[in-house]
């Protein structure tokens, strides 16, 4: 089955630095790749997802990356802000695919901390 | 919309009991997934449910199961409590199924003790 592996655990940044977090995924059928923020206390909320025949996607202050070849993808936060601070959670899934699993596999978490 | 609500918050438990929580999904979804949060671990998949039926489960035991009703509102029960299943037990419903776009309750947080 599917294993997804995400780096950091922690990341410390200055507020107005870029944050970057990295996961891989094991399954080459994987085609969906969606990203949560967990703010402590608080449900997980999809920030952005990519799909396997898009290499980049951005969305404001937040972009992903997707190297199919390597078999992973990357979240980029730029001029973060003390709100950013949250665990993030990247997933993996082959979606729509005839037959397939399909459901989200998560990997462990990345506490980001942006201090003022 | 109404977002997805789960029932109780949290819950207190001994071992050797048995639990039943609930999912209201977001009107118009069908998909129903659960999932188990806990510290270092991250969310771990335990089943989704599409349309009243059992799409995908996880590496979980038999004790956990679940159901969906025709309403799309969804229950997990745990038989036989242990104290490793202590954890944030989560509900997401989305409007497909396999996994996208998941929208996420605020969870029951369950404590065996």
């Amino acid at each position: 089955g599917e294993n997804v592996e995400q780096h950091p655990s922690t990341l410390s940044v200055q507020e107005g630095d870029s944050a970057v977090i990295k996961c891989t995924y094991s399954d080459s059928a994987s085609n969906y790749f969606p990203w949560y923020k967990q703010e402590l206390g608080k449900r997980p909320q999809l920030i952005i997802d990519i799909r396997s025949n898009v290499g980049e996607k951005k969305d404001q202050r937040i972009a992903v990356t997707l190297n199919k070849t390597a078999k992973h993808f990357s979240l980029h936060i730029t001029e973060t802000q003390p709100e950013d601070s949250a665990v993030y959670f990247c997933a993996a899934s082959n979606s729509g695919r005839l037959g397939s699993q399909g459901n989200l596999i998560f990997g462990k978490g990345t506490k980001l901390s942006v201090k003022p | 919309k109404a977002g997805v609500t789960q029932t109780p918050r949290y819950l207190i438990k001994t071992r050797g009991q048995q639990v039943t929580l609930s999912c209201s999904p977001i009107s118009g979804h069908r998909s129903v997934s659960w999932y188990q949060q806990t510290p270092g671990q991250g969310l771990q998949f335990l089943f989704e449910y599409f349309s009243e039926t059992q799409r995908n489960k996880g590496n979980f035991p038999g004790r956990f199961s679940g159901r969906q009703f025709s309403n799309s509102r969804s229950e997990m029960n745990v038989s036989t409590l242990e104290l490793g299943d202590s954890a944030l037990y989560l509900c997401a419903s989305s409007f497909r199924d396999r996994g996208e776009k998941l929208f996420f309750g605020s969870g029951t947080q369950l404590s065996v003790l």
